[in-house]
């Protein structure tokens, strides 16, 4: 049973627009969150996280959202950029309990221009 | 820069074969990880370590073994390649501890016929 999933195969967004990928969680335990993004021929690359003691954090064109309640994260990206268009992995971690990640199945972003 | 190598980009071996997949990284870190990535199943983690010579299985060990003789390298064994081994390989490193992102390789397209 996977602990963190990614409803949503695929997204397309026109640039300039606002992207949202979105992520769901069933470990309560889960206390670190990231997002990584991945061109294709390419290993991930991370991109922005959040602690659970926070519900928003913001890097340039990405904010993530923390849910805790309902167990769900979300990746802002504004604007959506050609660029941007690439596979995003959501990842979550109890932090001490080592390093462990445990990874969504992936969305992959289009963007057009 | 944090810098992980893979010993391959692309790898096509045989059913029964015995393959090494190696990974070095110029950080010092003392967490190293191999996954595989799969279509809509995200990365998964094979095993992990968090010293040299120390090893813990992650969620999909079978088939695989690992082996890290050096703090810099990390090595991914199958010891009998199957064709539902084909797969993207990824390594990975982080610091120590909990809370730190991992830092990827490139990635080993590997398949089994």
């Amino acid at each position: 049973d996977q602990q963190v999933k990614q409803n949503s195969p695929s997204l397309s967004v026109q640039e300039g627009r606002i992207s949202i990928l979105n992520c769901d969680y069933t470990n309560s335990m889960f206390d670190y969150f990231l997002w990584y993004k991945k061109y294709p021929a390419e290993g991930p690359t991370f991109l922005i996280s959040i602690s659970s003691i926070k519900d928003k954090n913001e890097d340039g064109r990405f904010t993530v959202f923390l849910n805790k309640s309902a167990k769900h994260l979300s990746l802002h990206i504004v604007p959506s950029q050609p660029g941007d268009s690439a596979v995003y992995f959501c990842a979550a971690s109890v932090r001490n309990a080592g390093n462990m990640l445990t990874f969504g199945g992936g969305t992959r972003l289009m963007v057009k221009p | 820069d944090v810098k992980v190598t893979q010993s391959s980009r692309y790898l096509v071996k045989r059913t029964g074969e015995k393959v090494f997949l190696e990974c070095v990284q110029d950080m010092d870190h003392e967490n190293m990880f191999w996954y595989r990535q799969d279509p809509g199943l995200g990365l998964r983690l094979i095993y992990f370590s968090y010293d040299v010579k120390m090893k813990e299985k992650g969620d999909i060990p079978e088939g695989y073994s690992v082996s890290r003789e050096k703090k810099e390298r990390f090595s991914l064994i199958l010891e009998s390649a199957s064709t539902n081994q084909t797969s993207m390989y990824l390594c990975a490193s982080s610091l120590g501890g909990g809370g730190y992102e991992q830092y990827f390789g490139p990635g080993t397209r590997l398949t089994v016929t």
